[in-house]
């Protein structure tokens, strides 16, 4: 079934500030996680992703933070900008690995 | 930065009519998937294709679904009678190595609407 989840539908930001989007995951056996981005209308774009060997990645203004013990995932976006704004979703792969499991989404707001 | 097309971006049919929704996935990638999205809903997963076969399909995926690799670009999904529930986004995506080692690539998405 489904492992990955997430705990908030909508988050609200203030331009500047800095956003942090939350995933639970409940298969102790995941050992690859992805965040995607999806504005309205178009499909699920790429951020970053973790694999379970590290706790830590960066990208460009972009933090995913994997913690394995209480299996939570998060993705940090620093400075928020209004291009921001779309349905960030957490995915990670089957046991198969013929397939990813898409958490139901955080939709973020950046108020100018 | 090569990326999955998908055409066309917005198929109206009547219930019960055949459609073909097509996508070319990036060149050097292995690995293929179909998923949909019902609006305002998750992302779900059809079935992914590697090696001129399916590898999985899902519950959603069945005998009225099929896919097909034509040629060595183009990947195809085809619902063969359509009802008002298939009514969704579809996504094609894929993969260069699969099975746990990069990133699904989604292509923008065909709005399929059934009547």
């Amino acid at each position: 079934g489904e492992s990955v989840g997430l705990h908030l539908p909508t988050l609200s930001v203030q331009e500047g500030d800095n956003s942090i989007i939350n995933c639970a995951y409940s298969n102790s056996a995941s050992d690859y996680f992805i965040w995607y981005k999806q504005e309205s209308g178009k499909g699920p774009q790429f951020i970053i992703d973790i694999r379970s060997n590290m706790d830590k990645r960066q990208g460009q203004r972009v933090t995913v933070l994997l913690n394995k013990t209480v299996k939570h995932l998060s993705l940090q976006i620093a400075a928020t900008q209004p291009g921001d704004s779309a349905v960030y979703f957490c995915a990670d792969p089957s046991d198969t690995g013929n397939q990813f499991y898409f958490g139901t989404g955080t939709s973020l707001t950046v108020i100018p | 930065e090569p990326e999955v097309t998908q055409t066309p971006s917005h198929q109206v049919t009547q219930m019960g009519q055949e459609v073909i929704l097509r996508c070319v996935p990036i060149s050097n990638h292995l690995y293929f998937y179909w998923y949909r999205q019902i609006l305002g809903q998750k992302v779900e997963f059809l079935v992914s294709f590697y090696n001129n076969e399916i590898s999985e399909k899902s519950e959603i995926f069945d005998d009225q679904f099929s896919v097909e690799r034509p040629d060595g670009s183009n990947f195809t999904l085809k619902i063969r009678s359509t009802k008002l529930e298939d009514s969704a986004m579809y996504f094609c995506a894929s993969t260069e190595t699969g099975r746990n080692n990069s990133p699904l690539h989604f292509g923008n998405g065909t709005r399929l609407t059934v009547t």
